[in-house]
This record gives C-alpha cells, sequence and structure tokens, in this order.
C-alpha cells in the first residue's frame, strides 16, 4: 500500500505569495495532521483534522489554514508569505481521532521563500 | 504549557557501542510519549510510543525507552550501534489536541 504522500516535492515562492500543499493519507487513514519543520528543529504542530472537521490547533497565525475532503486528502494553505515560512511541511495520517495515535509522515514539502 | 527538552543536539558513538538519548518532559498530566526518527530528506518514522502500559518500551530496530515518573524523562537506548543507525531522533510529547517535538539529537556512528 501506498504511504502518505505530499505534493509538491519543493516549492519556491516569494514574500507576499499564497501558496497549497497537498496530502493524501494512507488509504484507510482518517486523520491527517500538518506540521512545519524549520531546517535544524523539530517540527512543529499545526493543525490535525479528523472526519474533514479540525480536532486541534497549534500557535499558528491565521495565515495559516487547512481542510480535509470527503476522500481524507487534505490541504494547506499559507497566505502573505513571509521569509520565515521557508521550511519543511510534512504531513501525517493515522487511522484513529487522536494525536497518541501511531503517525505515519510522509517526506515533505520544501517550501522556499525568496 | 507541555514540553519536551533533548539533552545534547549532537551525540557521537563507535559502531557497537550503547546509544543513550535523553529526553526529558514537562506535563501536568500523564503524557502520551514518543520516539521518532528522521534520514535525511525523508519524513519522520515512529520508532516506538509509551502508552502507561508498561514504562520499558520496546521499538524497532532493537530501541526502547524507560519512562521514569520521578524524573520525568523518557531516555531511548540501544545496546550496540549500528552504522544504519546514523540520523535525527526526536523526542515528542502528546496531551490533549496538542503535540510538541523536542529539538532534536543528531546521532553520529563512527566506524
Amino acid at each position: 500500500d501506498a504511504g502518505v504522500t505530499q505534493s509538491p516535492t519543493h516549492l519556491i515562492k516569494t514574500r507576499g505569495q499564497q501558496v497549497t500543499l497537498r496530502c493524501s493519507p494512507i488509504s484507510g487513514h482518517k486523520s491527517v495532521s500538518w506540521y512545519q519543520q524549520v531546517l535544524g528543529q523539530g517540527p512543529q504542530f499545526i493543525f490535525q483534522y479528523y472526519e474533514k472537521e479540525e480536532r486541534g490547533r497549534g500557535n499558528f497565525p491565521d495565515r495559516f489554514s487547512a481542510r480535509q475532503f470527503p476522500n481524507y486528502s487534505s490541504e494547506l494553505n499559507v497566505n502573505a508569505l513571509l521569509l520565515g515560512d521557508s521550511a519543511l511541511y510534512l504531513c501525517a495520517s493515522s487511522s484513529r481521532q487522536g494525536l497518541n495515535q501511531p503517525q505515519h509522515f510522509g517526506d515533505g514539502t520544501r517550501l522556499s521563500i525568496l | 504549557a507541555q514540553s519536551v527538552t533533548q539533552l545534547g543536539s549532537h551525540v557521537s558513538v563507535s559502531e557497537g557501542a550503547l546509544v543513550l538519548l535523553r529526553c526529558n518532559y514537562s506535563s501536568s498530566v500523564p503524557p502520551y510519549l514518543f520516539w521518532y526518527v528522521q534520514y535525511p530528506n525523508q519524513g519522520l518514522q515512529l520508532l516506538l510510543k509509551y502508552t502507561s502500559a508498561a514504562t520499558l518500551v520496546k521499538g524497532i530496530n532493537g530501541f526502547e525507552a524507560e519512562f521514569k515518573k520521578s524524573e520525568t524523562s523518557f531516555h531511548l537506548t540501544k545496546p550496540s550501534a549500528h552504522m544504519s543507525d546514523a540520523a535525527e531522533y526526536f523526542c515528542a510529547v502528546n496531551t490533549g489536541n496538542q503535540f510538541y517535538f523536542g529539538t532534536g539529537t543528531s546521532l553520529t556512528v563512527i566506524p
């Protein structure tokens, strides 16, 4: 079975632009979480979605938003990009709602802001 | 606030030597604790998870971790390091609807 897939793998944007990142969970997984990993740091939790509803939110500004579709895939949107948004964005899926469940990570989208 | 602290951003061990990666957590309630490993240019892979069923947790690839409530620690160990263990290791904690990773420890294995 395919693992968690993220697209695109790399992306270059300029300040002020908007970006949409996509994630397809493992088949049968209904929970998707998003993380931001700045170079040299640990991932930071952004959102968790389960059954198309937001179930958890980290300490990120409103420029960050996400949604989950009926097929459980998810999009992360970031508006008004800043240089500090340059990072690896990771998506993880799990079979159940809670963040205490084992999460399966994709390889991430590398976002560079110029 | 809940958080995890990983002591030592870089650890080097010789091949065959004991691996010890340190993690301390702060939590006002019993947490769920995890260790994840990240290889270059990849996502994270779960090594093991503590759920209060047992204080000594065995994971994949010969790793294990011991939960010590009195010390608020969850250190990761492996008796004998292998070259393939070279990677970044992250301790993480979940409480409620929040999830926190530590800053990571880079493990180098010297042949």
